[in-house]
């Protein structure tokens, strides 16, 4: 089993739809939680940190259930630039801590 | 603010030839720093870490090496390339283990390698 899933997609949505991304983890001493965005051939930048519950930034809602081990993204009023791969990613707890990637999720925003 | 940068941004090498790839930070001091690489169509591949200068530690066996040689410079280096070391290499930050949002990491614009 993977460390961190995500469905990779891609999911098609037109502008202005919601849509929701699921990550599973499984490492229960994963500590906290992030969304990275990846444009193509680009970087990946950091979108949200989830360190609690969850939070929410604009358009972008991010949820953390510890008990399932399961994050969500949730994306309202779509827009074409939300268009991009989005990576569920976990960071473990050791003597200097590391992050775990999952594969990403790729969404197509149409006009 | 932090910067990063890595290069070259692309670079088509032959195989057996040696590699050098570069990555600086501005802006912080004494960063926790990474290099990934990410395949065609797969998830970033943690390759080595490092917590201060001449401190290295790698993750998976493999024909590359890092090094520090200084506290904002990190190097990756192969003596011979093979075909399936091309790839998306990508150098990243994060604050000193242990402090605020240590945990976030922040990536450099990466390396488009293709050995041939």
């Amino acid at each position: 089993r993977k460390e961190v899933e995500q469905d990779p997609g891609p999911f098609n949505v037109p502008e202005g739809a919601t849509v929701a991304f699921n990550c599973t983890y499984s490492n229960s001493a994963s500590q906290s939680f992030f969304w990275y965005r990846q444009d193509c051939r680009k970087e990946p930048k950091l979108l949200m940190s989830v360190y609690s519950s969850g939070n929410e930034d604009g358009r972008f809602t991010a949820q953390l259930n510890r008990a399932s081990q399961y994050i969500s993204l949730l994306i309202r009023d779509s827009k074409l630039s939300d268009s991009a791969t989005y990576l569920c990613v976990v960071f473990l707890l050791g003597n200097t801590g590391k992050l775990i990637f999952g594969q990403g999720t790729t969404l197509q925003v149409k006009p | 603010s932090q910067t990063i940068h890595q290069w070259p941004a692309t670079l088509v090498q032959p195989v057996g030839s040696p590699l050098s790839l570069e990555c600086t930070v501005e802006g912080t001091s004494n960063p926790n720093l990474y290099w990934y690489r990410q395949a065609a169509g797969r998830g970033l591949q943690l390759l080595f870490y490092s917590v201060g200068i001449g401190q290295i530690s790698s993750e998976v066996p493999q024909n590359l090496s890092a090094s520090r040689p200084q506290d904002r410079q990190f190097i990756l280096s192969s003596k011979k390339l093979l075909l399936s070391d091309s790839g998306f290499y990508l150098c990243a930050w994060s604050k000193p283990y242990g402090g605020p949002k240590s945990d976030e990491q922040y990536f450099g614009p990466g390396t488009r390698l293709t050995v041939t």
